[in-house]
């Protein structure tokens, strides 16, 4: 059973504060993903990887980066936390399917941010 | 324009009816397309994939227009489970991106 786990389920942090974000996945998943969810907006890719040490900006990177330096763990980061941080951020996993394409998404429960 | 595009709804049908919904993708170079259904405070997952030929899974049928750039999600006989949000999502070169996602509720 494919398990993708994000460290903290509830966040309340501060106004330029430095937030971590942890997702680790079980199944040896070549790619993995940032989203951000809203109200009105869906699920909007922040960020993406598709091996270690690699990154790709997904369609709203700013105000973020990301770290794999292993395969199993992608961490989202937020230098210094603004209010309109505030959102269920989820983070997924997936095969590669062949190049360019890509398997099932296995999504995480997901992290909610309040930023104050 | 927005990459992918539903009506957000929300939808509310009795149970036992037909509903439908449209997604419309601006870009025609899109390689595959998807249906994810996401529970009220659950994470989104796999539906049904869907394929140029159209697929059928039990009371679910997922067709693609290529030519006018949609896909449709048909959900026969609805049952009270099936309330939930529905997001269609496309694969651009390696990322996922969805639509808005449009909610179902069904009603007895």
């Amino acid at each position: 059973d494919v398990k993708v786990t994000q460290s903290s389920r509830y966040l309340v942090k501060r106004t330029g504060e430095k937030v971590f974000l942890e997702c680790v996945q079980d199944m040896d998943h070549e790619n993995m993903f940032w989203y951000r969810q809203d109200p009105g907006l869906g699920l909007r890719l922040i960020y993406f990887s598709y091996d270690v040490k690699m990154k790709e900006k997904g369609d709203i990177p700013e105000g973020y980066s990301v770290s794999r330096e292993k395969k199993e763990r992608f961490s989202l980061i937020l230098e210094s936390a603004s209010t309109n941080q505030t959102s269920m951020y989820l983070c997924a996993s997936s095969y590669s399917v062949t190049s360019g394409d890509t398997g099932e998404l296995f999504f995480g429960e997901g992290s909610r941010l309040t930023v104050l | 324009r927005k990459e992918v595009e539903q009506d957000p709804g929300p939808f509310n049908v009795p149970e036992g009816a037909t509903v439908a919904f449209n997604c419309t993708y601006s870009n025609s170079a899109s390689q595959s397309f998807f249906w994810y259904r996401q529970d009220c405070r659950k994470e989104p997952k796999l539906l049904m994939s869907v394929y140029s030929s159209g697929n059928e899974d039990g009371r679910f049928t997922a067709q693609l227009n290529r030519a006018s750039q949609y896909i449709s999600l048909l959900i026969r006989d609805s049952k009270l489970s099936d309330s939930a949000t529905y997001l269609c999502g496309h694969n651009q070169g390696g990322k996922l991106i969805f639509g808005q996602g449009t909610e179902l509720s069904v009603k007895p």
